[in-house]
């Protein structure tokens, strides 16, 4: 089975601008998180989504959003974005929801803002 | 605060020393993950726990839920462990994960 596919793996933007990240899960399941990692926060959660639902989501600005495809694909949405979003988004996948399960992540976009 | 806590944050091993790493949580979990980053940013997921202890080659991780810590063993290390541990858990509300702030290990040949 593939893994977890994420696209683009590195992306440099400037302020005010926006950006699209997405992320494949492996093929069956029906889970996507996102996660943002930076240095000073470490790993943090942002949102969660099954079958094309948010289910849960993290203590960040509307700025961050995100949606679902039938095809369980994931697309996260960064707003007018700042200095600070410069980050490591990482996605993960697994098949159920809402209980405890092993993720599996995908490699990452490695985004910087200028 | 947070919810998860890792020590320590930085480990320096000789290879073939035995090592542990810490993790104290303060909610209520369903689950506590164990997972390993290496430079370059991905993450792989070593262990998933809610009760006892699992073994995997040389990786042991053990939990205990009374007294809400856990803790990651590594037998016989090798340069190759060289990495960042996490610990995380899943709340007992919902299924996103609240993570340590990690334990880099470094193991000199």
């Amino acid at each position: 089975k593939a893994g977890v596919t994420q696209t683009p793996r590195y992306l440099i933007k400037t302020r005010g601008q926006q950006v699209t990240l997405s992320c494949s899960p492996i093929s069956g399941h029906r889970s996507v998180s996102w996660y943002q990692q930076t240095p000073g926060q470490g790993l943090q959660f942002l949102f969660e989504y099954f079958s094309e639902t948010q289910r849960n989501k993290g203590n960040f600005p509307g700025r961050f959003s995100g949606r679902q495809f039938s095809n369980s694909r994931s697309e996260m949405n960064v707003s007018t974005l700042e200095l600070g979003d410069s980050a490591l988004y990482l996605c993960a996948s697994g098949r159920l929801a809402g209980g405890p399960e092993t993720q599996y992540f995908g490699p990452g976009t490695r985004l910087l803002v200028l | 605060k947070n919810e998860v806590e890792q020590s320590p944050q930085n480990l320096t091993a000789q290879e073939g020393e035995f090592i542990t790493i810490n993790c104290s949580y303060s909610v209520g979990i369903s689950a506590l993950h164990w997972l390993q980053q290496h430079p370059g940013g991905g993450i792989v997921s070593l262990f998933m726990l809610s009760s006892g202890k699992k073994k995997h080659g040389r990786l042991i991780a053990t939990i205990n839920i009374q007294e809400k810590h856990s803790s990651l063993h590594i037998t016989a290390s090798h340069p190759r462990d060289s990495a960042v541990y996490i610990c995380a858990v899943n709340p007992n509300t919902g299924n996103q994960f609240y993570f340590g702030t990690g334990t880099s290990l470094t193991v000199i040949p």
